[in-house]
């Protein structure tokens, strides 16, 4: 199975302040097709996860644009601008490139 | 609006069966998959199972294979599925995830449907 290691596990950040979670895998994730399926979900406390972004910078519909994925390779990178306090969970990679899909182990973003 | 709804959950004893449902709606289970991904309390996201345009294929992952089966019911639109010989370790929340084409980009969640499994 692709190992999909997040880094940092807990990331305090101060309102209006920038954040970045970096996810790495342990092989290449560029699928036969080309494209590489690696995708962010946020989970807010008490919520399902809900998907920000997919194949790797893609953003969701109704998601704010202070939200980025970038990367390539097996480094990838989310990026929120200026947090705010809603931004408050826990955030996943994974990558559905390989089967089977495998999860990052979480990124606990809190406001300090 | 797309749409996807757990049912089903409870609690077991181990070694017991359970079947839990997703209920699609705003789309075909005929040309999308769903996916069921669980988290045990307090940890990570796990998946557990995928069924591929309402049953041409599916997988599962190693620690529920030959325990777990995922069925489909078109005209119902709702994806089962169906949990045996169930461990502690299957204690969980069950999410249902899909509604899009490509495999494992779990488009959209549903709320979850809880499994507890006692000794």
């Amino acid at each position: 199975d692709v190992v999909m290691t997040q880094s940092p596990l807990s990331l305090p950040v101060t309102l209006g302040q920038p954040a970045s979670i970096s996810c790495r895998s342990g092989q290449s994730l560029v699928h036969s097709d080309g494209n590489i399926y690696l995708h962010w979900f946020q989970q807010r406390p008490g919520q399902s996860p809900r998907r920000l972004i997919y194949k790797i910078s893609e953003r969701d519909s109704g998601v704010p644009d202070r939200f980025s994925g970038s990367g390539s390779g097996t480094d990838f990178t989310l990026k929120i601008s200026r947090v705010e306090a809603e931004d408050v969970g826990v955030y996943y990679c994974v990558q559905g490139t390989h089967l089977p899909p495998t999860f990052g182990q979480g990124t606990k973003v809190e406001i300090k | 609006e797309v749409q996807l709804l757990e049912s089903g959950g409870g609690l077991v004893q181990a070694g017991g069966s359970l079947r839990v449902s997703c209920a699609a709606s705003g789309f075909s289970l005929r040309n999308s998959v769903i996916n069921w991904v669980r988290q045990a309390p307090g940890k990570g996201l796990e998946w557990v199972s995928i069924i591929i345009r309402g049953g041409t294929e599916t997988y599962f992952a190693d620690s529920v294979k030959g325990r777990f089966t995922i069925s489909s019911e078109i005209s119902k639109s709702k994806v089962y599925l169906q949990m045996n010989s169930l461990r502690v370790e299957d204690t969980a929340m069950y999410y249902c995830a899909g509604g899009g084409t490509d495999w494992f980009s779990f488009d959209i969640w549903g709320q979850g449907t809880v499994v507890t499994v006692s000794s």
